[in-house]
């Protein structure tokens, strides 16, 4: 199975709360997952990225968790920003370099001041 | 350094026109993806590119849809006869030939085609 789920399709949290996106994975030979930031009218720009080799990796306010049994993973934001409001896509791609990413239908994220 | 490039931002087609869309990579990546995005949906990928090779182009619908990467210049996606389904914004993305794995992927600002 090829395909990348994520939840909640949206999302609203009010600044300083801590906004949580969920993804989940059916190959299990994927090996690396990235999540993206896009806003509107913009491309995708990498925000972090894990391997299945650890649980957590986290920079500044942006946390991801990954569960290799429950093949899920999940990007946490703490002290969210108005500034964070964006589409957050999860991805996943396997095999050697090269490989193509599968994305996940995104969460549009909204932090209200 | 310059981040991935395409254009055009914007390009607007009449039914049955053809579209070039081109993508120069970051200085020093030697991979070239192409992805589709339709409005409110994530990115399906499209193809795979190295320099005058086509690695993967599992994602191109069969017909109308072609791809290029020359030893010299952008990447170059063509769609000749385009129809309405064809809007949508059309990503580049470029990745590096690192030891061990190119994994991280740089997008471009897309090129938004509108088929009237």
């Amino acid at each position: 199975q090829q395909q990348v789920k994520q939840s909640p399709q949206s999302l609203i949290v009010q600044k300083g709360g801590i906004s949580i996106i969920n993804c989940a994975y059916e190959n299990t030979a994927f090996d690396y997952f990235p999540w993206y930031q896009q806003f509107p009218g913009k491309g995708p720009a990498l925000l972090i990225a894990i391997r299945p080799d650890v649980s957590e990796k986290k920079e500044g306010r942006f946390t991801i968790s990954f569960n290799k049994s429950a093949k899920q993973f999940s990007l946490h934001i703490m002290d969210s920003q108005p500034g964070d409001s964006a589409t957050y896509f999860c991805a996943a791609s396997m095999g050697n370099y090269g490989q193509n990413f599968v994305f996940g239908p995104g969460t549009r994220l909204s932090v209200l001041p | 350094n310059a981040g991935v490039m395409q254009n055009p931002r914007h390009l607007v087609r009449r039914r049955g026109q053809e579209a070039r869309l081109r993508c120069s990579p970051m200085k020093g990546h030697s991979h070239v993806y192409w992805y589709r995005q339709l409005p409110e949906e994530g990115l399906k990928f499209m193809v795979y590119l190295q320099k005058e090779n086509i690695i993967d182009e599992s994602g191109m619908p069969k017909e109308r849809f072609s791809a290029e990467f020359p030893k010299e210049g952008p990447s170059i996606l063509r769609i000749q006869q385009v129809v309405r389904g064809d809007s949508a914004a059309y990503f580049c993305a470029s990745s590096p030939r690192l030891a061990g794995g190119a994994y991280e992927q740089y997008f471009g600002p897309g090129t938004r085609l509108t088929v009237t």
